[in-house]
Formats: structure tokens, sequence, C-alpha cells
């Protein structure tokens, strides 16, 4: 009975480097949702996805960071061309359905140096 | 434009206590209303939630009340023990009309709870 996997944990890359970030939801669960969390903040809604379609991305910067979720896999999220801003926790969480409880998971720790 | 705020950074409690987190929020659109825990380094859990078509919703130990009127939410632990220190989100639900929202969490800044022994 597997949770929400996020991997990697931990992330390092260099400024103009990609990051790929993935997210497994649980089992039974199509819904996906990407949050961001910078030092000393709540978590920041980023996108919501359902398979192989974008629900609502009103909180993806407009620029270099884009999310899917493929009928087969886990949900990725991009980032190109990191720079030093953009080192957060990345949290996943899914739900049943997109009116039901969501669960995260331990999320991704991204480090830009 | 913060539609959702914890205006308690940090609350410290003694073991056996009650425990009282508050959450308050601008935006009368939001319709589901959902408290996580947070430890340093995993993810938010899951505590307990309410819809807006009630006042108060009871889980145990814990206990959230929403005031619609005031638009504020609380979450009563009690008796509070030491493994209840921790971060405390308040997450609210909808908030905008069209419904492509609803899956969308917006969260507060948190509250770090310690429980002394």
């Amino acid at each position: 009975n597997a949770g929400v996997m996020q991997n990697p944990r931990h992330l390092v890359r260099r400024r103009g480097q990609e990051a790929r970030l993935r997210c497994s939801p649980m089992k039974g669960h199509s819904h996906v949702y990407w949050y961001r969390q910078l030092p000393e903040e709540g978590l920041k809604f980023m996108v919501y996805l359902q398979k192989e379609n974008i629900i609502d991305e009103s909180g993806m910067p407009k620029e270099r960071f884009s999310a899917e979720f493929p009928k087969e896999g886990p949900s990725i999220l991009r980032i190109q061309q990191v720079v030093r801003g953009d080192s957060a926790a990345y949290f996943c969480a899914s739900s049943q359905q997109g009116n039901t409880e969501a669960f995260f998971g331990q999320g991704t720790r991204l480090t830009v140096v | 434009d913060q539609q959702v705020k914890q205006n308690s950074p940090s609350l410290s409690v003694q073991e056996g206590r009650i425990s009282i987190l508050n959450c308050d929020y601008t935006n009368s659109m939001f319709d589901y209303f959902l408290w996580y825990k947070k430890y340093p380094a995993e993810g938010p859990t899951f505590l307990i939630s309410i819809s807006s078509i009630k006042d108060k919703n009871e889980d145990g130990r814990f206990t959230v009340f929403l005031n619609k009127s005031a638009k504020h939410l609380s979450l009563h632990i009690v008796p509070s023990q030491p493994g209840d220190s921790a971060v405390y989100f308040c997450a609210l639900r909808g908030g905008s009309a069209g419904g492509t929202s609803y899956g969308k969490l917006t969260f507060g800044q948190g509250t770090i709870l310690t429980v002394h022994p």
C-alpha cells in the first residue's frame, strides 16, 4: 500500500541545467498536484493534472517550467535552465477524484548551485 | 494577495493542555477546508477536514471549527501530546468560479506547534 512516491528525494543542479522531478501517485489515483515550498513559507500551488490533461496551471511560472502526467508512468515536473531562485522543496500530491482528500509525497528538495 | 493567513508563526503548549491553531481567509468561494501536519523533511500529512456546509467536525483528539461569517477556521487538539509537535497548515479548496480550481489547495503559511512534556 505505497503512498505517493517522489524521486529523487534530493537533487542538486548547476545553474542552467535541467531538473526533472518525478511523482508516482497512490494506486487508483488519477489526479496529481504539484506544489512548491520556499524556505519559511507555505506550500504554493503550481499545477493540477489528470491523466494526459492539464486541468489548472495557474500557479506555474510562465517560462522554464512544464508538467505532464502521461497515460503510463509517473507525472514529471520539468524545470529548464534552473536558477538559484528555483531552490525549494517540491511536493506532489494525488487524489482519487478532484473532490477528495489529497495525499502528499515526501517531496524533492532541489538545490541549485 | 494572501487569501489564507495563519497569523501565529508558533505556539507553545504544555502536554495535556489544549492547542488551538487558527486560520483566516478572505475568499468566500472556498468550500472545503483541511488541516495538514508536517514534520521536517517530510510531506504534509492530512489530519482532518470540514466542508462549508458544516461548522464542526471531530476525529479523536482533533476538532475543526468553521465560522463562515467570520471567515475563520480553527483546529483544536486536546489533550496535546509531545508527538503533536510539528508544523500545522490549513489548506482551503476552491476559491474561484468555474470549478477548474476544485482540486487546487491554497495553503496558509503554517504554525509551528511545540508541545512540552
